[in-house]
């Protein structure tokens, strides 16, 4: 069991510029999900696949988020026309069906200048 | 509004001794529970959870109870370690949903 894999830890960039990060979830787990983390909050849901299909997104995930899942594998998550608000770090996580834990990613942490 | 109330930011405690962490929530229709451990720079990190058919669920040091009339949830450490320093988090799930809301988290320092 190697983990959740999320590239890259760190992202640097300017505002307005439009950033991409990756996620590889846990080779058995099926549903993979994206959150957001603040300074002193606890993680924000964002949106969540089950396979390639994404069923559910939150209202904090704007039309300058799209988030894909092309093969029902590794997933990823992109800003368009990035704001000082999106610094953040973003956290992927994968968990079986059911009553069962999702194990996160160390996460992505995006800082805009 | 929050939906999940962790109302203690902090806690410290003796090495050895107990730690209690404790998470409210509002929403009845909650049916799955779970706490988390986060280190700087790293995710968070499972510790146990708990379903709404059980009131314990106990995993070598720690210890979770569900007291669902009162919307309440806790963590129990003992005995607590040094490495036990982290943020903690407590996590809940709606029945039939897939999207875990968090709480605010409690920092724990345990002092040797």
């Amino acid at each position: 069991d190697t983990g959740v894999s999320q590239d890259p830890r760190h992202k640097i960039t300017k505002r307005g510029q439009n950033v991409t990060f990756r996620c590889d979830p846990i080779s058995e787990h099926n549903r993979l999900y994206w959150y957001r983390q603040t300074l002193g909050q606890g993680p924000e849901f964002l949106t969540y696949f089950q396979n390639e299909a994404q069923l559910e997104k939150s209202r904090l995930l704007s039309d300058r988020f799209s988030a894909e899942r092309p093969k029902g594998s590794f997933s990823t998550l992109e800003i368009q026309r990035t704001e000082q608000g999106d610094s953040a770090m973003y956290l992927c996580a994968s968990s079986y069906a059911g009553d069962r834990p999702q194990h996160f990613g160390d996460g992505t942490r995006l800082s805009i200048l | 509004d929050q939906q999940v109330k962790q109302n203690s930011p902090s806690l410290s405690v003796q090495e050895g001794r107990i730690s209690i962490l404790n998470c409210d929530y509002t929403n009845s229709m909650f049916d799955y529970f779970l706490w988390y451990k986060k280190y700087p720079a790293e995710g968070p990190t499972f510790l146990i959870s708990i379903s709404s058919i059980k009131d314990k669920n106990e995993d070598g040091r720690f210890t979770v109870f569900l007291n669902k009339s009162a919307k309440h949830l806790s963590l129990h450490i003992v005995p607590s370690q040094p490495g036990d320093s982290a943020v903690y988090f407590c996590a809940v799930r709606e029945a039939a949903g897939n999207k875990l809301t968090f709480g605010g988290g409690t920092r724990v320092l345990v002092k040797p």
